[in-house]
């Protein structure tokens, strides 16, 4: 069964503190994607990885970092959180870049106070 | 600018009726487009897809149409139950040609089927 697994369901942060997200998958996928989903707005693009140390800037990138050590591991960085950060973050991974179904993690929902 | 339009942030329906979900997209690239499912507190789920050189694509109860001239797909879910309320995204992605975009979202629209 395919899995994605992010490491915290629920944050609570306080502006300018440093925030990290982690998210693993087991399915031995190259690619990984951070989302983030507000309402009204659907999910917007972070950033995504098709290999390891590889990363590529989303839609919406400022504010945020990422890192790919391992083909399994992708992390979302919040290097000073903010109130306008507060949102669903949802990682993905597939195993086709642009035609492939995207298998989504149960999302952590973080609030920065 | 918003590449991938659902214009219905709810809608709802009978249980027993036909759900009817629309999509338009403006960038004609997109030549696969995808439905996701997501329940309150949980992840996305893959729905189903269609290719731009079909029309139709039919699994069980949920069929997509996709008119590429009108650059407009639709959801059919028939008949509607209960478990069928959610919010629905729909999603565009195009082969950039050894470049990486991902899959666009539409901002979902939120189904409800009354008893």
């Amino acid at each position: 069964d395919v899995k994605v697994t992010q490491s915290s369901r629920y944050l609570v942060k306080r502006t300018g503190e440093k925030v990290f997200l982690e998210c693993v998958q087991d399915m031995d996928h190259e690619n990984m994607f951070w989302y983030r989903q507000d309402p009204g707005l659907g999910l917007r693009l972070i950033y995504f990885s098709y290999d390891v140390k590889m990363k590529e800037k989303g839609d919406i990138p400022e504010g945020y970092s990422v890192s790919r050590e391992k083909k399994e591991r992708f992390s979302l960085i919040l290097e000073s959180a903010s109130t306008n950060q507060t949102s669903m973050y949802l990682c993905a991974s597939s195993l086709l870049i642009n035609t492939g179904e995207l298998f989504f993690g149960e999302g952590s929902r973080l609030t920065v106070l | 600018d918003q590449q991938v339009k659902q214009n219905s942030p709810s809608l709802s329906v009978q249980e027993g009726r036909i759900s009817i979900l629309n999509c338009d997209y403006t960038n004609s690239m997109f030549d696969y487009f995808l439905w996701y499912k997501k329940y309150p507190a949980e992840g996305p789920t893959f729905l189903i897809s269609i290719s731009s050189i079909k029309d139709k694509n039919e699994d069980g109860r949920f069929t997509v149409f996709l008119n590429k001239s009108a650059k407009h797909l639709s959801l059919h879910i028939v008949p509607s139950q209960p478990g069928d309320s959610a919010v629905y995204f729909c999603a565009a992605s195009w082969d950039s040609g050894g470049g990486a975009d991902g899959l666009t979202f539409g901002k979902g629209t939120h189904l409800i089927i009354q008893p």
